[in-house]
């Protein structure tokens, strides 16, 4: 089975410039979910998802952020524009319908360096 | 709000020796407790996990842990350690909220394995 698949998995882009990230959860999977990991700061949930509808943004760091989800299938995090303090790995993770125990499946993460 | 709390930031064991990883939560419920593991350049891969049920809860490759709720504990426990576990390993809480399962994440634990 397919995992929760990132993409681009490495991106380089210069200060100002709009970054896109994107996400397909695993197929069934309805909560889907966007972290941010630096060393100073640890991995930091910027915002989360259920049925398509964002419920909680409160980790987005600030209007240069945005995160969407068009369709159960796909999401993206956009950064516009970017500073070199967004540099980081920024995963995304989903899991699936069933109790609040359920797993939590990540991807192997988009690594944005800004410059 | 949950969260949790890793006091050990690096750890080193010889190879075979035991393992102890110590994680405390903070959470005003019976809170989802997970342990995920962070290989080089990798995504976040689950170890195990505790909702309910018996408090000693058994994981991939060998790793065991322990909830505690006196001690709002959840440590991390191997036997006997293999070149191959050095990684970083991360503790975290999960709140069920608004329709979603957020997970609070520790700030890591980097283990190094000594041939």
């Amino acid at each position: 089975d397919a995992g929760v698949i990132q993409s681009p998995r490495h991106e380089v882009t210069e200060m100002g410039q709009e970054v896109t990230l994107r996400c397909k959860p695993i197929s069934g999977h309805n909560s889907l979910f966007w972290y941010r990991q630096t060393m100073m700061r640890g991995l930091e949930l910027l915002i989360y998802f259920n049925n398509n509808v964002p419920i909680d943004d409160s980790g987005m760091p600030e209007d240069r952020f945005s995160a969407k989800m068009p369709n159960a299938s796909f999401s993206t995090l956009k950064i516009q524009p970017s500073e070199p303090r967004d540099s980081a790995v920024y995963f995304c993770a989903s899991r699936g319908p069933t109790g609040g125990g359920n797993t939590i499946y990540f991807g192997e993460g988009s690594w944005l360096t800004v410059v | 709000a949950q969260s949790v709390t890793q006091p050990d930031i690096h750890i080193t064991v010889s190879e075979g020796a035991s393992l102890e990883l110590r994680c405390n939560y903070s959470y005003g419920a019976t809170p989802y407790l997970f342990w995920y593991v962070q290989s080089p350049g990798q995504g976040l891969q689950l170890l195990l996990k505790y909702f309910s049920g018996d408090t000693l809860v058994q994981g991939i490759k060998g790793f065991e842990a322990e909830f505690k709720r006196s001690q709002s504990s959840f440590n991390l426990r191997k036997p006997s350690v293999h070149w191959s576990d050095a990684a970083e390993y991360f503790c975290a809480v999960g709140a069920v909220t608004g329709g979603g399962n957020k997970l609070t994440f520790g700030t890591g634990t980097q283990l190094k394995v000594e041939l």
